[in-house]
């Protein structure tokens, strides 16, 4: 079955700099990869969507990449600030499936 | 307004006790689904619907069933509650694009079996 696989489940960075996430994937060819920012306590949203053949996506201050070679998305907040402290999902859908299968996410952490 | 109602937000129910979740959505989407998060798991399907005629079962559906009332309701039930059905339930809508297209989560549910 696929597995999805984030990069470590806390980051902490400083304010300023910027938070690089890591999300991996194995038995899966999916033809769409999102990003969720998940705040304690409350519903997933949306940040990103990123296609197969799509090699980067921008909004912002946010940055998504999609490598199908080597099965990885990167996910990039430059000038990180306190605020952008969250649980960041990610989330793979191939194409004509149901449902999207998610990762267990990464908590990060921007000290001011 | 929300575009995506659960309620209860918070519940606690003891083991063997039927117990109903709800969930409503103003999106205007045919598509729902049913997720659990639990620690270090991540978010689990149990069940989706496309439209009120259409209901399929999602990994983990054992334990579950649901209801779709009307394109804009979609409820989750619990015939027998057991403890290790504790967690955090969501619900959410998405468009007809499947995984091209967003998906809109609501508030989620605690629900604490005892």
């Amino acid at each position: 079955s696929q597995k999805i696989e984030q990069n470590s489940e806390a980051l902490n960075i400083q304010e300023g700099k910027t938070a690089t996430l890591t999300c991996n994937y194995t038995n899966y060819s999916p033809a769409y990869l999102q990003w969720y920012r998940q705040d304690p306590g409350r519903g997933p949203v949306f940040l990103l969507l990123i296609r197969e053949n799509e090699k980067e996506k921008r909004k912002e201050r946010l940055k998504v990449t999609f490598d199908t070679t080597l099965k990885q998305s990167l996910f990039h907040i430059t000038a990180s600030q306190p605020a952008d402290s969250a649980t960041y999902l990610c989330a793979l859908s191939s194409s004509g499936a149901n449902n999207l299968f998610f990762g267990t996410g990464t908590r990060l952490t921007v000290i001011p | 307004d929300a575009d995506v109602t659960q309620t209860p937000r918070n519940r606690i129910t003891k083991t063997g006790k039927r117990i109903m979740l709800e969930c409503s959505q103003t999106k205007g989407h045919d598509r729902m689904y049913w997720y659990r998060q639990d620690p270090g798991l991540g978010l689990r399907l149990i069940y989706y619907s496309f439209d009120v005629k259409d209901i399929n079962k999602g990994e983990i559906s054992d334990g579950y069933s649901v209801s779709r009332q009307a394109q804009a309701k979609f409820s989750l039930s619990l015939e027998s509650a057991i403890p290790n059905q504790t967690a955090l339930y969501f619900c959410a809508t998405s468009g007809p694009k499947g995984g091209d297209t967003e998906a809109f989560f609501g508030q989620g549910t605690r629900l604490t079996v005892v």
